[in-house]
């Protein structure tokens, strides 16, 4: 089972900072790696796909980086309503396995 | 607009078996392999099962190989997932999430329904 681990599990930012979120593969994945955002009480909504690749209707602020084990989402000038918690996915090979999460507050 | 709605949730006892229902419009569900995601009560997302567009491919997450059965019915726009034998650590949001692949690449889920409540206990 590959292992996704996410750094940092918790940050606490201020509107209109940059935000950087990984999420490191216990073993190398290609570009098969997806981003979620989650809100308090909702389901998770696609951000990014395969590493890079934004999902249509996502807003410019959020992007992806990174292949083989090392992958990156940033949230440029952060919006309050960015306070959510972001997973990371992979499919390159079952089980499909997520991140731990890591969750954002909006000071 | 693509939609899924799941339905089927609720208390049930340790031992006993669930049906969930996800039906699915807004796209030609035919075309697309689907997945089960759970998500237990204040803890991260979990793969649970994946079935291609013809039901010729069907896979389980090992926590739940053996006691739950991935199924659908393209005519009805249906996916299913029958939980038997259910434990405490079952109790979790079931999602049904849409499966994207684009140029030969792998899944990734671009659709979630808004997820149905199981909960395992006496």
């Amino acid at each position: 089972e590959i292992v996704l681990t996410q750094s940092p599990d918790f940050q606490s930012v201020t509107p209109k900072e940059k935000v950087t979120i990984t999420c490191r593969a216990s073993q190398s994945i290609g570009s098969s790696l997806h981003w979620y955002q989650q809100k308090p009480d909702q389901s998770p909504k696609l951000l990014i796909k395969y590493a890079s690749q934004s999902f249509s209707g996502v807003p410019s602020r959020f992007s992806g980086s990174g292949s083989g084990t090392d992958f990156t989402l940033t949230i440029n000038s952060l919006e309050a309503e960015d306070a959510a918690t972001y997973y990371c996915h992979q499919s390159s090979s079952l089980p499909q396995t997520f991140g731990q999460g890591t969750r954002l507050e909006i000071k | 607009e693509v939609q899924l709605v799941e339905s089927g949730g609720g208390l049930v006892k340790p031992g006993g078996s669930l049906r969930l229902s996800c039906a699915a419009s807004g796209f030609t569900f035919s075309s697309y392999s689907m997945n089960w995601v759970r998500q237990a009560p204040g803890k991260g997302l979990e793969w649970v099962s994946s079935i291609s567009s013809s039901s010729s491919y069907i896979y389980y997450a090992d926590s739940v190989k053996g006691r739950f059965t991935i199924s659908r019915d393209n005519a009805k726009n249906s996916l299913y997932l029958q939980m038997n034998s259910l434990r405490a650590e079952d109790t979790a949001v079931y999602y049904c999430a849409r499966c994207r692949k684009e140029g030969g690449g792998s899944c990734y889920s671009d659709y979630w329904g808004q997820g149905t409540l199981v909960t395992v206990s006496s």
